[in-house]
């Protein structure tokens, strides 16, 4: 079956600390892949794409991956800080009519 | 600025009654928006995509008779909830994104959402 997994678990970490969030999939081959901030009671907000024949994207602060072998993308924010707890969502693009396809999320805290 | 704007952000009703959500989008015309539903502490799942001009495009399980969508301009889709029930209760959310270009290279953006509570 389909399947899109991202950390289960919520991430705490130390504010100035580097947190990498996991996005895995089965029995998807996406186009693209997305990630998106969603801070409670609010729509998510679009922060990074990244296509299947890129390896690495970067923007500020964020970083991500993309490894179709793996069936993996990984989501790092460096410096982290306060500001940036939030659910991050990762989403992928299977190419109908532009539809993503979003894991359920993955709650991060930055501690000061 | 806002790009998408979605309104209310909060409706509270009785069970049986039916209630529309509107989806503007502020910057861009868009032929195509999505329709999505969240409850909490889950992922976004897509109801439905919203294609002006035709009908709506639904995810399977999703009763088209039960979630109206009209998308009479390239600016405003709306999602009616007939004969709503306390198991519809849910964050309800559309997106909005541009139709220039390949779907590789668009974000979608998205309102705030509609807290939808049936008593």
């Amino acid at each position: 079956s389909q399947k899109i997994e991202q950390n289960s678990e919520a991430l705490n970490i130390q504010e100035g600390k580097t947190a990498t969030l996991t996005c895995n999939y089965t029995n998807y081959s996406p186009a693209y892949l997305q990630w998106y901030r969603q801070d409670p009671g609010r729509g998510p907000v679009f922060l990074l794409l990244i296509r299947e024949n890129e390896k690495e994207k970067r923007k500020e602060r964020l970083k991500v991956t993309f490894d179709t072998t793996l069936k993996q993308s990984l989501f790092h924010i460096t410096a982290s800080q306060p500001a940036d707890s939030a659910t991050y969502l990762c989403a992928l693009g299977v190419n109908q009519g532009g539809k993503l396809i979003f894991g359920q999320g993955t709650e991060l805290s930055v501690k000061p | 600025g806002a790009v998408v704007s979605q309104h209310p952000s909060w409706v509270i009703c009785k069970s049986g009654t039916s209630v529309k959500i509107e989806c503007r989008s502020l910057d861009f015309q868009a032929t195509t928006m999505f329709w999505y539903r969240q409850f909490p502490k889950q992922s976004l799942m897509l109801m439905a995509t919203s294609n002006e001009g035709s009908k709506a495009t639904y995810e399977q399980g999703v009763e088209k008779d039960k979630f109206l969508i009209n998308h009479a301009s390239l600016t405003l889709s709306t999602l009616t909830v007939t004969s709503a029930h306390p198991e519809d209760s849910s964050f309800y959310i559309c997106s909005v994104r541009r139709t220039q270009g390949d779907y590789s290279n668009q974000p979608q953006h998205f309102g705030d959402g509609t807290r939808l509570s049936i008593l």
